[in-house]
């Protein structure tokens, strides 16, 4: 079993409404979590890192939500746009033995219809 | 100019051939990847670089060599190509080994007939 579940696996959306995406993960110890937006034929690009200590944190129209207690992050878009389509991947860190090891979620798929 | 550049954009071959993936970064980072992302949009680590010192190989075929001729550059290499390599290959840097936040170049596109 994967150590990082996203849900929903895709969903499409309005331009302009808002959607929420899901990160669980079960990794430990945990040091950080990232959410990455991965373009149509693109590398994946760090939108927002979030750290043990930290709740809450936006990016322009993107906040990201951490619970370390439940081990649940989540990505919220407000006023969607047509290029927030893309693929997000939930990244976690965790520090082992002085060598840190990221765990990949497969991604929520967004898809922005006008 | 690009931070994470890799050759070629899209790579198609028949099945028993030998290729090969050039990857070079310009942000002076210590750390390079190579990651393999398959049909279902699946991103898994191959290799791992620091300052051309490997210290991570997550069993991967050896059909695939890694090659590091300095910190700015981690070319990848596969031989007797097999259908199942069939993926986009991403290259990426980071700051300092243990730095998670990663820079990922655009990918290349291997097709194996």
């Amino acid at each position: 079993k994967n150590q990082v579940e996203q849900s929903p696996q895709s969903l499409i959306i309005l331009e302009g409404k808002n959607c929420t995406l899901q990160c669980n993960y079960t990794v430990s110890p945990f040091s950080n979590l990232r959410w990455y937006k991965q373009d149509t034929g693109r590398g994946p690009v760090s939108l927002t890192i979030m750290t043990f200590s930290e709740n809450t944190k936006s990016n322009g129209r993107y906040t990201a939500t951490l619970d370390a207690d439940t081990k649940q992050s989540s990505l919220h878009i407000t006023a969607s746009q047509l290029s927030d389509s893309a693929s997000y991947i939930c990244v976690v860190s965790s520090l082992r033995y002085g060598n840190n090891r990221l765990a990949f979620g497969k991604g929520n798929q967004v898809v922005v219809i006008p | 100019d690009t931070a994470v550049s890799q050759t070629p954009k899209y790579l198609v071959t028949q099945m028993g051939n030998d290729k090969s993936i050039k990857c070079e970064q310009n942000l002076g980072h210590d750390t390079m990847y190579w990651y393999k992302q398959d049909s279902k949009k699946f991103l898994k680590i191959m290799f791992s670089y620091n300052n051309k010192e490997l210290i991570i190989n997550e069993t991967v075929p050896n059909r695939f060599s890694p090659k590091s001729p300095d910190k700015a550059h981690l070319n990848l290499h596969i031989n007797s190509l097999e259908l199942g390599d069939s993926a986009v290959y991403f290259c990426a840097s980071s700051q300092a080994r243990g730095s998670e936040k990663l820079f990922f170049g655009s990918g290349t596109q291997l097709s194996v007939l």
